[in-house]
């Protein structure tokens, strides 16, 4: 079946703009979770989504948001961009349910000028 | 507050030496731990977990609840196991359910 995907793979933006990153999850799959990863900090955990509902949500800025739809796709969008926000931004889809593997995609990289 | 460690940054071993990349945690619960591997230029991909008590291309890990750890070990490390590993736990309710991530270990391993 087919991975995670997420798109697009590279973006370069101005600071104060704002950005929107999707993810398509693989079939199936109803937890969509989304992480920053950068050199200095390492792989730290946004938020999660489940059946269209937030339900983790990590120690990021209100910048930072997401939504899921009925179709599990999920988006984060961030606002304001700050060049510290220049990242790789990783997707991971799992079934939800406790003990089963998250899936992650091969990540956007965000850089803020 | 849940936390991950892995103390060393980098590690270079010899191919056919024994390897073990170090993984400590805090949670006061019971958590779920899992070993995620990157090999260059690929997706994070899991690795093993402690639930499934399996070895995955040699590698094994214990949970040893009394010292919180949960190590990574291969008797006889192999060209092909260059990659960064993560170690990574996640609790059972709540907003603990969230993946944490230690800082990653870049493991080489010398001809």
């Amino acid at each position: 079946k087919a991975g995670v995907t997420q798109t697009p793979r590279y973006l370069i933006k101005t600071r104060g703009q704002q950005v929107t990153l999707s993810c398509s999850p693989i079939s199936g799959h109803r937890s969509v979770s989304w992480y920053q990863q950068t050199p200095g900090q390492g792989l730290q955990f946004l938020f999660e989504y489940f059946s269209e509902t937030q339900r983790n949500k990590g120690n990021f800025p209100g910048r930072f948001s997401g939504r899921q739809f009925s179709n599990s796709r999920s988006e984060m969008n961030v606002s304001t961009l700050e060049l510290g926000d220049s990242a790789l931004y990783l997707c991971a889809s799992s079934s939800g349910l406790t003990g089963t593997e998250a899936f992650f995609g091969q990540g956007t990289r965000l850089t803020v000028v | 507050a849940q936390r991950v460690t892995q103390p060393e940054k980098l590690l270079s071993v010899f191919k056919g030496a024994p390897v073990e990349l170090k993984c400590n945690y805090s949670y006061s619960g019971s958590p779920e731990l899992f070993w995620y591997v990157q090999y260059s230029r690929q997706r994070l991909q899991l690795l093993l977990r402690h639930i499934s008590r399996e070895s995955i291309k040699g590698f094994t890990a214990d949970l040893n609840k009394g010292e919180t750890s949960f190590h990574l070990k291969k008797p006889f490390a192999q060209e092909e196991d260059s990659a960064m590993y993560y170690c990574a736990l996640k609790g059972l309710s709540g907003s603990a359910r969230q993946l944490t991530f230690g800082s990653g270990t870049q493991l080489t391993v010398l001809p």
